[in-house]
């Protein structure tokens, strides 16, 4: 069953804002991974945080967690019409299977 | 580093057929391979899990009889889509793990399957 829920469903913003994603989950994590997938491909991993960490940065990536809400926000600032793709949260609960939320799709227009 | 190759990315075939797929890593060895399920505007649902050289672990309510995993090495997994439907067309995704718990998972580019 999926354990995380992003929010919200859809997102259309101009090149340059900034996007925020939120994303909750129901039981204990060992970390919370974000992934992109651009329309009919794969998936790419971009940011891993750990449970005991609250805050990561990756380039133009800032992620966050609050263990104690069960959430995560993925922040994506100056955005790019290459960061138009659909982002999905994952969670690893209790062993190495990743369970997806069903994913933010991200409209930058130029 | 960590590049995941699948195979082929699109097949079109007549109902009845089997379909073979293959999940390569191309730079790592992978310790444990994942095969994804995706409809259309949806999340991805895994169907199994593969460690090689040994069976692998289905999700409930996934054929094993129907979908046919074999990992028989640290780089290649395939998945067969036996007596393939139409029920059965989708976009399966593998991807491929190294170092096990916590380790970020390396994905494929996806397989469109069209039955018709």
């Amino acid at each position: 069953s999926q354990q995380g829920e992003e929010d919200p469903q859809a997102l259309s913003i101009q090149e340059g804002e900034n996007a925020t994603m939120n994303c909750s989950y129901k039981t204990s994590i060992n970390n919370l991974q974000w992934y992109r997938q651009n329309s009919g491909r794969g998936l790419v991993h971009l940011i891993l945080i750990r449970s005991n960490e609250r805050e990561k940065h990756s380039g133009r990536l800032r992620v966050t967690l609050d263990t104690s809400k069960k959430s995560s926000s993925l922040l994506i600032t100056a955005s790019r019409a290459a960061d138009t793709a659909s982002y999905f949260c994952a969670t690893a609960p209790n062993d190495y299977k990743l369970s997806f939320g069903a994913g933010t799709t991200v409209t930058v227009r130029a | 580093g960590a590049v995941v190759s699948q195979h082929p990315s699109r097949v079109i075939c007549k109902s009845g057929t089997s379909v073979k797929i293959e999940c390569r890593s191309l730079d790592f060895q992978a310790t444990t391979m994942f095969w994804y399920r995706q409809f259309p505007k949806q999340s991805l649902m895994l169907m199994a899990t593969s460690n090689e050289g040994s069976k692998a672990t289905y999700e409930q309510g996934v054929e094993k009889d129907k979908f046919l995993i074999n990992h028989a090495s640290l780089t290649l997994s395939t998945l067969t889509v036996t007596s393939a439907h139409p029920e059965d067309s989708s976009f399966y995704i593998c991807s491929a793990q190294h170092g096990g718990v916590g380790q970020p998972q390396h994905f494929g580019d996806g397989t469109r399957l069209s039955i018709l």
